[in-house]
């Protein structure tokens, strides 16, 4: 049981390129969530799933796209990557309550950096 | 509008009880309060959650009112080692018509010896 696991670890983007940041679990969650933590600062929801083919979008979406085409997976796509998105990005997940009573396992992070 | 509020940072000492008060004054009446805990870093980590009045476990103790406007965590005999950022989470309802995950501020605990 791997839990949530993110590639890469580390990246370095310059202003203008594309890139996927990938996420995946292994728990069979049916919720998942990516965050941007900036330095010193606290986590920012940038796009949530409830399920395959279900994603809504959270406190910071504009520059990001998220798919969910299976349970495992929810990869984070930058369309034109800017030195504003320079931050360590969590991906997350849990199962999904009628309530607000998840528990939610948070992979290791990438740390992106634009130039 | 900011769904918690929490002190910015705190400081203790090793040995001693460390309450962190966190205000949710539009919690809805089926949201849980959830607290995580996050060290420089890592991803933040799950510590307690609770709906009302009282919830214990190994590692802190979870204080609800009845109005449950506010919650308080409670870590007993810090140490060291329990010198992280803690942050307190109410939902917010999506447009999926599921809850969604919010993270506040945060509250920035200092253990000294």
């Amino acid at each position: 049981n791997a839990g949530v696991t993110q590639t890469p670890k580390f990246q370095v983007l310059k202003t203008g390129q594309s890139m996927t940041l990938q996420c995946a679990q292994d728990m069979n969650h049916e919720y998942m969530s990516w965050y941007r933590q900036d330095p010193g600062m606290g986590l920012r929801l940038i796009h949530y799933s409830v399920g395959a083919g279900i994603t809504d979008q959270g406190e910071v979406p504009n520059g990001y796209n998220v798919s969910r085409s299976t349970t495992e997976d929810f990869p984070l796509r930058l369309l034109s990557a800017a030195p504003s998105q320079t931050s360590v990005y969590f991906c997350a997940s849990s199962y999904l309550r009628a309530s607000s009573s998840y528990e939610q396992y948070f992979g290791p992070g990438t740390r992106l950096t634009v130039t | 509008l900011a769904k918690t509020t929490q002190p910015i940072s705190m400081d203790s000492y090793e040995g001693q009880e460390v309450n962190i008060t966190c205000s949710h004054n539009n919690i809805a009446t089926n949201d849980y309060i959830t607290w995580y805990q996050q060290f420089p870093s890592q991803g933040p980590r799950f510590i307690i959650q609770g709906y009302k009045t009282k919830v214990t476990n190994e590692v802190a103790s979870l204080f609800i009112p009845a109005d449950r406007k506010s919650s308080t965590l409670s870590l007993p005999r810090v140490s060291l080692s329990d010198t992280a950022v803690y942050y307190c989470l109410v939902g917010d309802m999506g447009n999926t018509g599921f809850q969604k995950l919010v993270f506040g501020t945060g509250t920035r605990l200092l253990v000294s010896p």
